[in-house]
This record gives structure tokens, C-alpha cells and sequence, in this order.
């Protein structure tokens, strides 16, 4: 099935600066990318989501940016607040059946 | 409506115990899920219900047993468990099965397993 690998496990970020979380898959036939927020205690959130066919999409404060050629994607956190500290997944179809999660990346913002 | 309802937040259980997790929407999604989600761990999927049928089945031990009464009623029943399958157990809806970008997923609050 499809592999995702997510790095870095764990961020640590001061509050104001960015932060960036990127994620690999091996299905070249991906072709839609969401990434999720679990607060602790929490349920996971979609946060934002990009689709094969742009490379790039924002929503405020948050980024996503796809590299189809590289099988890569990316969330970017601008301007980065204590409210950001979760737990982030990215997913991954599997073979559209389902999706596959990434192992998580713990961040932290701190104040 | 825009949730998906799970029951009970909490759950302890004896290994020979006999318990149902219950998870509700009314969002007209006709695919449900249920994953296990361990501490500091992605969730990780159990079963998938496309159009009230069980359409993916990931291996998971016969204690654990799904049920799909209506489009938007979903079980997992547990039986003869063990400790170690204490985790954060998440039900989750999408408009249809698949994972395109139509079919993203909403996830209930989910139901803490303690098996003693």
C-alpha cells in the first residue's frame, strides 16, 4: 500500500516564527493531499487540503504546497501562535481506497 | 448537522467483558470508518463501510466485530478483549468511500478504551 513518511517528528518553534512539516508518499497516482491538527485530547481537524493539480494553497496563515515530480508536500505555519502546538498528520490516499497517515509531527510553540 | 457523535467518551473493561462503541451522523455520508489511535501515534484503520457494507477489513482481530444498522448509525463491538488493545478508538464519516478530495473525512471525538 501506499507509504507516507513525515519529518521532523517533533518542532519546537518561538511564537511569531514559521514553522514547515513535509511529507513523502511512493503512489505516483496520489492525487489529493489533507493534512490534519490533533489538539491534545482532541479529535483530528482538517486544516487544509491541496489536489494534484496546483502546486500551491493557502489559507491564512497556513500553507500547502505539492511537488508531484518529487512525490512530496508540504505545511507551512506562518507567524506561529501557542494555539498551533498539536499534533499535525498528513494523509495520503491508498490506492483510493482510503487514506494512509503519517506518523505525526509533534509541534510546539513557545511563547 | 455537521459531527459525528460517538458514545461512550470513556470505556474500562474486564478482558471477559462484552461492550459496544456507538458512533452517530447525520451528515447523509454514506461511508463510515472506525480507526485505532494509540498515544503519540497516527490513527490507524480498522473498518470501512461503504453504503451501509463492510468494504475494507484491516485484519483486525474477531473481537472486534462492526456493525452498520442504517446509513448513519455505526457500532464496533468488543469482546474478549485485551489490555493491549486500550487505545482512542475514532469513528469517522466521508461523503462517499474512496479517497478523493470529495470524500474528506470528518472524525467524532472518539471513545477511550481501558481494558483491565
Amino acid at each position: 500500500g501506499e507509504n507516507v513518511e513525515q519529518h521532523p517528528s517533533t518542532l519546537s518553534v518561538q511564537e511569531g516564527d514559521s514553522a514547515v512539516i513535509k511529507c513523502t508518499y511512493s503512489d505516483s497516482a496520489s492525487n489529493y493531499f489533507p493534512w490534519y491538527k490533533q489538539e491534545l485530547g482532541k479529535r483530528p481537524q482538517l486544516i487544509i487540503d491541496i489536489r494534484s493539480n496546483v502546486g500551491e494553497k493557502k489559507d491564512q496563515r497556513i500553507a500547502v504546497t505539492l511537488n508531484k515530480t518529487a512525490k512530496h508536500f508540504s505545511l507551512h505555519i506562518t507567524e506561529t501562535q501557542p494555539e498551533d502546538s498539536a499534533v499535525y498528520f498528513c494523509a495520503a490516499p491508498n490506492y483510493g481506497q482510503n487514506f494512509v497517515f503519517g506518523p505525526g509531527t509533534r509541534l510546539s510553540v513557545l511563547p | 448537522d455537521t459531527e459525528v457523535t460517538q458514545t461512550p467518551k470513556h470505556l474500562v473493561m474486564g478482558m471477559t467483558n462484552k461492550k459496544s462503541l456507538k458512533c452517530e451522523q447525520h451528515m447523509g455520508h454514506r461511508a463510515m470508518y472506525w480507526y485505532k489511535q494509540k498515544a503519540k501515534k497516527p490513527p490507524e484503520l480498522m473498518f470501512v463501510y461503504s453504503y451501509e457494507k463492510l468494504s475494507i477489513n484491516e485484519s483486525v482481530p474477531s473481537r472486534f466485530s462492526p456493525e452498520c444498522p442504517n446509513s448513519s448509525l455505526l457500532n464496533l463491538h468488543l469482546h474478549a478483549l485485551q489490555p493491549e488493545d486500550s487505545a482512542l478508538y475514532l469513528c469517522a464519516s466521508s461523503r462517499g468511500g474512496g479517497s478523493s478530495g470529495a470524500n474528506v473525512l470528518t472524525f467524532g471525538a472518539g471513545s477511550r478504551l481501558t481494558v483491565l
